[in-house]
């Protein structure tokens, strides 16, 4: 069936230093592409998206870059601040196969040290 | 903008009682979606209702039930409460045309003591 996988945490980063998290899929139909971000204590926000090859997500400096021939969503900041210390989920939502529940990697955990 | 709504925010039981979590989505959202967080995991997709019929079951126990009414909102019903099921519960909704893109409340968290 349909998985994510993505790197495991934590990640420990100094403030400014350049952040990469590596995401791969595997999917039978036409997935659209996520990264989800959860906040200590908080819920589930929508940081970025995809939903075809080549399309790029961005938001708050945060940039993916959906890529079918390598199945990759890897998440990338060039700057990060400690106020991005979170847990980040890569996730797919797989359309072909009319089954739009959204399934998730096992999130990593990123701590920014200032 | 409005947001997905979920009550309560928190929820203490005890084991073998029952718990019910309400989801109100986003207007004129089509699709409601429940999934379950364990500690330190990543959320799990229990059901997903179109239009007030079920559209999709997951890894959801028997001992739940839930069902999406008339206004659209959604409530997921818990019996014989187990201390496994301990959980931050996401409700999700969403615009069956818009590609999967889902709108998270900020969850219920049940804690079974």
């Amino acid at each position: 069936g349909d998985s994510v996988t993505q790197m495991e945490g934590p990640v420990t980063l100094s403030e400014e230093a350049f952040l990469t998290i590596n995401c791969t899929y595997t999917a039978t139909g036409y997935p659209s592409l996520f990264w989800y971000v959860q906040y200590p204590g908080e819920g589930l926000q929508l940081l970025l998206k995809a939903t075809k090859a080549d399309d790029k997500g961005s938001n708050k400096g945060f940039e993916a870059t959906y890529r079918k021939e390598t199945t990759s969503f890897h998440l990338e900041k060039g700057s990060v601040q400690v106020s991005d210390s979170a847990v980040y989920f890569c996730a797919l939502s797989d359309h072909g196969n009319r089954d739009d529940k959204i399934i998730f990697g096992k999130g990593t955990r990123l701590h920014i040290l200032p | 903008a409005a947001g997905v709504i979920q009550s309560p925010r928190h929820l203490i039981k005890e084991k073998r009682e029952t718990a019910t979590l309400k989801c109100y989505p986003i207007p004129r959202h089509d699709t409601v979606y429940w999934y379950q967080q364990g500690p330190g995991q990543d959320p799990q997709f229990l059901i997903s209702f179109y239009e007030k019929m079920q559209s999709d079951k997951g890894s959801i126990p028997d001992r739940f039930s839930a069902q999406q009414f008339s206004d659209y909102h959604s409530e997921l019903n818990m019996s014989s409460l187990e201390l496994g099921d301990s959980a931050l519960y996401f409700c999700a909704s969403s615009l069956r045309t818009a590609r999967g893109i889902q709108y998270f409340g900020a969850g219920t968290r049940l804690s079974v003591l």
